[in-house]
């Protein structure tokens, strides 16, 4: 089983839809998350960063971990065509040889206007 | 802001050349890193830094090296450049506060090895 699996999609939703992106993991030991954006032909971006269980919302943006189910989601409200991108998780533990930041492959996102 | 900028966006070379791909970093961040990309692959750890000469491989350090002689630039070297390294080459940095957590990444370089 791979650390970190995330669907790589394409996905195509219209303008203003809620979209769901999602990783699982299985190293009980993760328990920093982070969302990155990479634009086309850009380096990626962090656009979220949080801690052990539960939400955080940043704008139109909110990331949830469920520790219990090892699953991670990136919510986007009123998607807009400039959200069109590639979504990476990333996810490390702490101490040991968990300090390296393991991604998943990343969910091509575009947005339709 | 914190900046992260590569010597190149775009670099060919030739099998068997020696490359050098440079990293600088403005943000005074203990950390950094060097990844290569690949479809279907991702991102993958080629080396990281703590401190300045302190070296760590990652998961594909093979045909690599790194340089640290400063706190503000990473260099990753290709000793005897081959097709097979033909990628995505990504640096990224974070501060101490945070670990290996928040990295911050460069633009990234587009290797060719013919």
């Amino acid at each position: 089983q791979k650390e970190v699996e995330q669907d790589p999609g394409p996905l195509s939703v219209p303008e203003g839809a809620i979209v769901s992106l999602n990783c699982t993991y299985s190293n009980s030991a993760f328990q920093y998350f982070m969302w990155y954006r990479q634009y086309s032909r850009k380096g990626p971006e962090l656009l979220m960063y949080t801690y052990s269980s539960g939400n955080k919302e940043d704008g139109r943006f909110t990331a949830q971990v469920d520790k219990s189910s090892k699953y991670i989601s990136l919510f986007i409200r009123d998607s807009q065509p400039s959200d069109s991108a590639t979504y990476l998780c990333a996810m490390t533990g702490s101490g040991g040889s968990n300090y390296k930041l393991t991604f998943g492959k990343g969910t091509l996102l575009t947005v339709n206007p | 802001d914190v900046k992260v900028t590569q010597s190149s966006r775009y670099l060919v070379k030739r099998t068997g050349e020696k490359v050098f791909l440079e990293c600088v970093q403005d943000m005074d961040h203990e950390n950094m890193f060097w990844y290569r990309q690949d479809p279907g692959l991702g991102l993958r750890l080629i080396y990281f830094s703590y401190d300045v000469k302190m070296k760590e491989k990652g998961d594909i350090p093979e045909g690599y090296s790194v340089s640290r002689e400063k706190k503000e630039r990473f260099s990753l070297i290709l000793e005897s450049a081959s097709t097979n390294q033909t990628s995505m080459y990504l640096c990224a940095s974070s501060p101490i506060e945070t670990g290996y957590n928040e990295q911050f990444f460069g633009p990234g370089t587009r290797l060719t090895v013919l």
